[in-house]
């Protein structure tokens, strides 16, 4: 199947600092992303969805100048988290799906932890 | 909304053990049903699918029916191995493409 990495996979920062996390399709042109965050023995939940070219679209609840997508291309996606607190800290995962994937598929990067402290 | 629930683990079998991880769900109209698994350390992996009521879906050794009658979608597996140690999550597709999860079952094989 196709590959989707994230990076880091991991990642400690300080509250009020700012974390990006990218989100690459490294085999296929990614015409949407999906980015979840899952907390620990919790299902992923779906934060929001990009096009490429596009703003994101946001799921209730979830601050979208806090949490900042950008999906400039198609094999790149990323979230930044800015003025992190410790109750961001999460497991944050991203997914793909592109032109032609079967029943849109959605491919997943490996997933980034983020503690701050 | 949409709603996926799945067995809590963990559960924890010997080699060679049969399996049933349970999932039900609750979604307006005709979801597709799926299973994913994720092994240590990796993302997750689509297991796998099925798109309306009565298919069956396999691989690996894998199966699940989609069950409307009783909105189930219960993944089995006749003889689990180590290797099939990992957490798997039920998953639904409803009408607006995206998807939802369950919590997720660790599933532990013992040799």
């Amino acid at each position: 199947g196709a590959v989707v990495s994230q990076h880091p996979s991991r990642v400690i920062c300080k509250s009020g600092t700012s974390v990006k996390i990218e989100c690459r399709s490294l085999d296929f042109q990614a015409t949407t992303m999906f980015w979840y965050r899952q907390f620990p023995k919790q299902s992923l939940m779906l934060m929001a969805t990009s096009n490429e070219g596009s703003k994101a679209t946001y799921e209730q609840g979830v601050e979208k100048d806090k949490f900042l997508i950008n999906h400039a291309s198609l094999t790149l996606s990323t979230l930044t988290v800015t003025s992190a607190h410790p109750e961001d800290s999460s497991f944050y995962i991203c997914s793909a799906s592109g032109l032609g994937s079967p029943y849109n598929e959605q491919f997943f990067g490996p997933g980034t932890r983020l503690t701050v402290l | 909304g949409d709603s996926v629930t799945q067995m809590e683990g963990p559960v924890t079998l010997s080699e060679e053990a049969f399996l049933t991880i349970n999932c039900t769900y609750t979604a307006t109209g005709y979801p597709s049903l799926f299973w994913y698994v994720q092994y240590p350390g990796e993302g997750l992996q689509l297991l796998l699918k099925a798109t309306k009521a009565d298919d069956k879906g396999s691989n690996k050794g894998f199966e699940a029916t989609y069950r409307k009658e009783t909105t189930s979608f219960h993944l089995e597996k006749g003889s689990v191995q180590v290797s099939d140690s990992a957490v798997y999550f039920c998953a639904l597709r409803g009408g607006y493409s995206t998807l939802t999860f369950g919590k997720g079952t660790m599933l532990l094989v013992s040799p």
